[in-house]
């Protein structure tokens, strides 16, 4: 079980939007520490989607955007092409642990 | 360039150790938190170890602690994470990564226990 839930799968049509939501708790995101957000290709290294000031790196489309609320936090995908098809993890510091978490990733299977 | 490049992967026995290495160029080494990351085939995403700029911090996930070590050397802007008592379940593959709002990442080195 993992500090950060993630669905194991998301899936929308090109031109949809779609959203993947993280869960933690009040000593991650509801303590207020950032979230990151990262899309991985399979085979490929992960890629800083969303970092921790809620920004996009350079290079990152704008339909990619991260909201927070409470202990959530969320990735929203706009305009879906056939090239977001990856998984996607958000990642959080966590201040019992003391450690960093990621969640278990979301499949996202553009239709 | 700023970058970060893991070396020292390979295939171990159970038991065995190894060391892995991740030189860093292009930042201010001295002035950034370091993590190791790891992937299993086919998994997500495990945070492992990290450590503070001046090395006086050292904080892991529970399922290595008493087995690894990480360190670093700010003169050759080098970290490290020595591996012993490895396991099966330590197969993955293994990235370095400069903490910030940002985190910077390896290409990984593949790390296989295995007899």
């Amino acid at each position: 079980q993992s500090v950060l839930t993630q669905p194991p799968s998301v899936s929308g049509a090109p031109g949809q939007r779609v959203t993947i939501s993280c869960t933690g708790s009040s000593s991650n995101i509801g303590a207020g520490y950032d979230v990151h957000w990262y899309q991985q290709v399979p085979g490929t290294v992960p890629k800083v989607l969303i970092d921790s000031h809620n920004n996009r790196p350079s290079g990152v489309p704008d339909r990619f955007s991260g909201s927070k609320s409470g202990t959530s936090a969320s990735l929203a995908i706009s305009g879906l092409q056939a090239e977001d098809e990856a998984d996607y993890y958000c990642q959080s510091f966590d201040r019992s642990l003391s450690t960093w978490v990621f969640g278990r990733g979301t499949k996202l299977t553009v239709l | 360039e700023v970058q970060v490049v893991e070396s020292g992967g390979g295939l171990v026995q159970p038991g065995g150790s190894l060391r892995l290495s991740c030189a860093a160029s292009g930042f201010t080494f001295e002035g950034y938190w370091l993590s190791w990351v790891r992937q299993a085939p086919g998994k997500g995403l495990e945070w492992v170890a990290n450590i503070k700029p001046d090395g006086t911090e050292k904080y892991y996930v529970d399922s290595v602690k008493g087995r690894f070590t990480i360190s670093r050397d700010n003169a050759q802007n080098l970290f490290y994470l020595q591996m012993d008592s490895l396991r099966a379940e330590d197969t993955a593959i293994y990235y370095c990564a400069k903490q910030g709002p940002a985190w910077l990442w390896g290409q990984g080195t593949m790390v296989t226990v295995s007899s």
